[in-house]
């Protein structure tokens, strides 16, 4: 089976524009989670969402937001982009059918200049 | 909250030789799932091995096996004839097995890059 999509793969951005990044998770699975990955933070959870709603939420300020339809595939939005937003997003699906292990999708490579 | 500490910034192995990468967490729950996820340059990450904090049986995948020592707040991950397609970093992860603020939420370490030398 297909697994887990993100698009796009790369994006450059200019400081104070904002950005929405899209996940399709593995048919099937209803929760995604969003993840930030830093060279200084490391990997920071942002928030999952589950059957369109958001059930957790990370530490970041209010200009990341995310969504999630009615097939599951998720949105997350990045207002007023920072330079420190520059990182690699992931995105996760999962499903209890299958432990709720994590699947993970490659990645988007944010840049804000 | 739960941290998750992987002390080993860096490490390296001849290939077909043994290495282990250390975890450490902290937790005051009492049931829980560890990971380790491998994080090649195509920046996939993919699930190593995981374990279930109720199971007092150490997990393995093949050459892959963790050492859990609950007690301890120990996890580590032993790669036995180490390949050189295990150059990769690797993140141990948390996660609880209780809904609420938890939903979805995997705690990473830092991280341990590898590199297997021929």
């Amino acid at each position: 089976k297909a697994g887990v999509t993100q698009t796009p793969r790369y994006l450059i951005k200019t400081r104070g524009q904002q950005v929405t990044l899209s996940c399709s998770p593995i048919s099937g699975h209803r929760s995604v989670s969003w993840y930030q990955q830093t060279p200084g933070q490391g990997l920071q959870f942002l928030f999952e969402y589950f059957s369109e709603t958001q059930r957790n939420k990370g530490n970041f300020p209010g200009r990341f937001s995310g969504r999630q339809f009615s097939n599951s595939r998720s949105e997350m939005n990045v207002s007023t982009l920072e330079l420190g937003d520059s990182a690699l997003y992931l995105c996760a699906s999962s499903s209890r059918t299958e432990k709720n292990e994590a699947f993970f999708g490659q990645g988007t490579r944010l840049t804000v200049v | 909250a739960q941290t998750v500490t992987q002390s080993q910034p860096e490490m390296s192995v001849q290939e077909a030789e043994t290495v282990t990468l250390s975890c450490t967490y902290d937790t005051s729950e009492s049931d829980y799932y560890l990971f380790w996820y491998k994080q090649p340059p195509s920046r996939q990450m993919i699930l190593v091995i995981r374990q279930e904090a109720y199971k007092q049986q150490n997990a393995t995948e093949n050459r892959f096996s963790v050492n859990f020592q609950k007690a301890a707040k120990s996890f580590s991950l032993k790669i036995s004839d180490s390949q050189l397609g295990d150059a990769a970093m690797y993140f141990c992860a948390y996660r609880s097995a209780f809904g609420g603020t938890s939903y979805g939420k995997l705690t990473f370490g830092q991280g341990t890059i590898l590199t297997v030398h021929p």
